[in-house]
């Protein structure tokens, strides 16, 4: 189905160490997002890509680096994994500004 | 500093009631304002947006109202159902196109 794909859904690290969190979308759109989700905070914006070969920082950009390797993918990484990095992280993309497709998530544990 | 005030944080209706969702926001640059549904252990997906030159969009059982004035926005689910119980979420979009920010959600419940 077409969409945007999310690896891994679940992931448990411990402080300090490092991991890279990818995302895929087949619908060729321009855009992509990267949010963590808190409880009682909603979405919040970590990076973004509108198009190919540009990032932006977003609202909570802190620990967090992304690479635009293509059109279809836009990867987020954690150099340095620290217990406030606990969340859900979504992967989302849209064509023309619309954020219309987000990913089912990952699930990330630091402790 | 929250962007989107949304509430309240949780709702339960009665089904074939009207369920209300509030958000205010402050800034005059958002331009683009959708609502989001999410079901547990799924990400968000687009329900209804809605622009500011625009009062009201209707869209089924859902409906958004609009007060530019005001700067308030509200979300209305007609004869609500078990189905729609979910989380909601508002959103505005900067008028640069590519930043969105999030109201904090609502937890609707419908019950039978």
């Amino acid at each position: 189905n077409a969409g945007v794909t999310q690896t891994p859904k679940f992931q448990v690290l411990k402080t300090g160490q490092s991991m890279t969190l990818q995302c895929a979308q087949d619908m060729n759109h321009n855009s992509m997002y990267w949010y963590r989700q808190d409880p009682g905070m909603g979405l919040r914006l970590i990076y973004y890509s509108a198009s190919e070969g540009t990032t932006d920082k977003g609202e909570v950009p802190n620990g967090y680096n992304v690479s635009r390797l293509n059109k279809r993918e836009f990867s987020l990484r954690l150099e340095s994994a620290a217990p406030s990095q606990t969340s859900v992280y979504f992967c989302a993309s849209s064509d023309g500004g619309r954020v219309s497709t987000f990913g089912s998530g990952t699930r990330l544990t630091v402790v | 500093q929250q962007q989107v005030k949304q509430s309240p944080q949780s709702l339960i209706v009665q089904k074939g009631g009207i369920s209300i969702i509030n958000c205010a926001y402050e800034n005059t640059a958002f331009d683009y304002f959708p609502w989001y549904q999410q079901f547990p252990g799924k990400g968000p997906a687009l329900l209804i947006a809605i622009r500011p030159d625009v009062s009201e969009k209707k869209e089924g059982r859902f409906t958004i109202s609009f007060n530019k004035s005001a700067k308030q926005f509200s979300l209305h689910i007609m004869d609500s159902q078990p189905g729609d119980s979910a989380t909601y979420f508002c959103a505005a979009r900067w008028n640069t196109g590519n930043q969105f920010y999030f109201g904090t959600g609502t937890s609707l419940t419908v019950i039978p």
